[in-house]
């Protein structure tokens, strides 16, 4: 299993482009979610998906869409990227429940100018 | 709301000390999660322990040992005779029992640097 995948590692950007951050998992999770690490700051959920088809919002959602298509992928868009979304993007998914330990990808590096 | 108070940002010990790192959380829930996660230098987060706000007993694994008291709210992680690699920033996390989903609420970390 390659567990949870993050595409790119790294990536800049200036300020009012679009990207899409990728993430896949092949552990058959329902849950996915996406995070965000600021310094000081610890993870902040940005968005988070109980099962295809179905997404919501976490606490820091402004500026993030989200869908989810399949079990496997759960891609988090920037629609006009701001330098204030310089961050590590951590995707994350698990079985559902709050039991069950979250498995993280390994970030992303997004730095926008 | 949730909220993780990680109040240590940074550690610095000598190897072999002893250290504890120390997590105070808030939550309405009646029940919930609480986790502790260690982020190395190369940026992963690792999984290290998962505790049930009904189970108070204290786990030891290793040179690692949890100390969750829910009269004080808290769940202290101590390193016993600490290492190098041991050098990392842990992180503390709650999440509630319902709500559908494991939506995590992370503390800002604390940064451990454990020297020769």
């Amino acid at each position: 299993n390659a567990g949870v995948t993050q595409t790119p590692k790294f990536q800049v950007l200036k300020t009012g482009q679009s990207m899409t951050l990728q993430c896949a998992q092949d552990m058959n999770h329902e849950y996915m979610s996406w995070y965000r690490q600021d310094p000081g700051m610890g993870l902040r959920l940005i968005h988070y998906s109980v099962g295809a088809g179905i997404t919501d919002q976490g606490e820091v959602p402004n500026g993030y869409n989200v869908s989810r298509s399949t079990t496997e992928d759960f891609p988090l868009r920037l629609l006009s990227a701001a330098p204030s979304q310089t961050s590590v993007y951590f995707c994350a998914s698990s079985y559902q429940g709050a039991v069950n330990e979250q498995f993280f990808g390994p970030g992303t590096r997004l730095t926008v100018l | 709301a949730q909220k993780v108070t990680q109040a240590q940002t940074e550690i610095s010990v000598v190897e072999k000390e002893d250290v504890t790192l120390d997590c105070v959380y808030e939550t309405r829930d009646t029940t919930y999660y609480l986790f502790w996660y260690k982020q190395p230098p190369s940026g992963e987060l690792v999984f290290l322990i998962r505790r049930n706000s009904f189970d108070e007993q204290n786990e030891i694994s290793g040179r690692y040992s949890w100390n969750f008291q829910k009269s004080t709210s808290s769940f202290n992680f101590t390193i016993t005779a600490s290492q190098v690699v041991d050098s990392a920033v842990y992180f503390c996390a709650l999440t509630p029992t319902t709500g559908g989903g494991n939506k995590l609420t992370f503390g800002t970390g604390t940064q451990l640097k454990v020297e020769l």
